[in-house]
């Protein structure tokens, strides 16, 4: 089955860019989407077709998706930004998480 | 704007079963992909299924395949997930999601609920 890897933490100063890492074997060939997750509540998508942000999504969250890896970059990461972050690809019509990223400003 | 209200919290003795509901406003709920996602506790988020009514199309994650159904009945645009054999680590809480256009190639949750709490304990 189609797996999803991501670092299990990542850590960014306030005002500085983070970017966080979604691997699998050629997701360059598929979309991938991105969901944020703050503590007791539920996720929500902040990226999907690779580059796309919802509306009411700010601008500092973009995505990009090459080769077997999808990046989601935020610049001039704050405070309201920690959170738990999870890439999501679909697969022979299964969805696939990647194990998440705990995303930590500081 | 589509809205998801999930039923209440439940506790479950090891072997039942637990069924939970999504009832969806607004939007066409035919049209809708309607997924089950989890967590456990401390965990990441584990996709169990989807149900495409317009289409009857249901699709499971192999680790769930023969003990969840997912349904979904068009009438009162409510869509339920039934897990059945629960074990303890089945402790979770339940999220119903919505990919509000689905599309051959690219399928994703633009609407999540709240989540129902299962707990599984003796």
């Amino acid at each position: 089955s189609y797996e999803l890897t991501q670092p299990p933490s990542v850590s960014v100063s306030p005002g500085q860019t983070a970017s966080i890492t979604c691997s699998g074997d050629k997701l360059g060939n598929k979309y991938a989407c991105w969901y944020q997750q703050k503590p007791g509540q539920s996720p929500v998508l902040i990226v999907y077709q690779d580059n796309r942000r919802p509306s009411g999504i700010p601008e500092r969250f973009s995505g990009s998706n090459s080769g077997n890896t999808a990046t989601l970059t935020i610049s001039g990461t704050q405070a309201m930004d920690e959170a738990d972050y999870y890439c999501q690809a679909w697969d022979s019509n299964n969805v696939v998480f990647g194990g998440g990223t705990k995303l930590t400003v500081l | 704007q589509v809205q998801l209200v999930q039923s209440g919290a439940e506790v479950k003795k090891p072997g039942s079963s637990v069924k939970v509901s999504c009832k969806t406003s607004g939007g066409t709920f035919s049209t809708f992909g309607i997924n089950w996602v989890r967590q456990a506790p401390g965990q990441g988020l584990e996709w169990m299924g989807r149900i495409i009514p317009i289409f009857d199309i249901e699709d499971y994650a192999q680790n769930f395949q023969g003990r969840v159904t997912i349904s979904a009945d068009k009438s009162t645009s409510t869509a339920y997930m039934e897990l059945s054999s629960l074990r303890s680590d089945d402790t979770a809480v339940y999220y119903c999601a919505i990919c509000l256009a689905v599309t051959p190639h690219h399928y994703y949750m633009d609407v999540w609920g709240r989540g129902t709490t299962v707990t599984v304990s003796s």
